[in-house]
């Protein structure tokens, strides 16, 4: 494809629901990344994937976040009992390369928790 | 924490007039990328500067890099009301993920 794709672009679950969101990233690229952005701030790193393998999941918040990439290409992050703090735009971005590479960002997922 | 602090929190300026955002970081960096943001969505890539590179040049943008006073700016010449967005310059750690600060909100009236 063009660029990243993101879906869905809205989810609204409800506090305690489990959720996936997936992210298609630029075909070639072997670098993803997940980010998270609140209202009024910039986006926070998640976790960074090089092939399938997550080389740095630091920034996921707890246990409950999970994401993986299978094959590679796609990628999945999945949150399990969701609370009303996990409200955010999610955000992924792929790059060519691991090394001080251009990262290229999706339209973000936009996740309510009620 | 986040990093990559830019300055000044919000600006507003005439459509034609230039705009210039500055962003400081802490530590030593590979490379600072300036990115653009519409509406909390979508963030576009604008211009990646390496740490031994001092300025670059795209279009109506300049970006300069001085890493030892630990610092950036984006100079947007001509401004038009397009340009109204949040922009953000991460800084990419010797890693791979980029660290964000919480923009500049700049607003460009015509």
């Amino acid at each position: 494809g063009a660029g990243v794709s993101q879906t869905p672009s809205n989810k609204v679950t409800e506090k305690g629901k489990y959720v996936e969101l997936r992210c298609d990233p630029i075909s070639g690229h072997t670098a993803l990344y997940w980010y998270r952005q609140s209202l009024g701030q910039g986006p926070e790193f998640l976790i960074y994937f090089q092939g399938t393998g997550a080389a740095d999941d630091s920034g996921l918040p707890n246990d409950r976040f999970f994401a993986v990439r299978p094959e590679g290409s796609v990628s999945t992050l999945k949150i399990q009992r969701t609370e009303r703090g996990d409200s955010a735009v999610y955000l992924c971005a792929s790059s060519s390369g691991p090394w001080g590479e251009t990262q290229y960002f999706g339209p973000g997922t936009r996740l309510l928790v009620l | 924490s986040q990093q990559g602090e830019e300055d000044p929190q919000a600006l507003s300026i005439q459509e034609g007039e230039n705009a210039t955002m500055n962003c400081s970081y802490k530590t030593s960096i590979n490379n600072l990328q300036w990115y653009r943001q519409n509406s909390g969505r979508g963030l576009v890539h604008l211009i990646l500067i390496r740490s031994n590179e001092r300025e670059k040049h795209s279009g109506r943008l300049r970006v300069t890099l001085d890493t030892s006073k630990k610092s950036s700016s984006l100079l947007i010449t001509a401004s038009r009301a397009a340009d109204t967005a949040s922009y953000f310059c991460p800084r990419g750690e010797y890693g791979n993920k980029l660290v964000f600060g919480a923009g500049t909100i700049l607003r460009v009236k015509s």
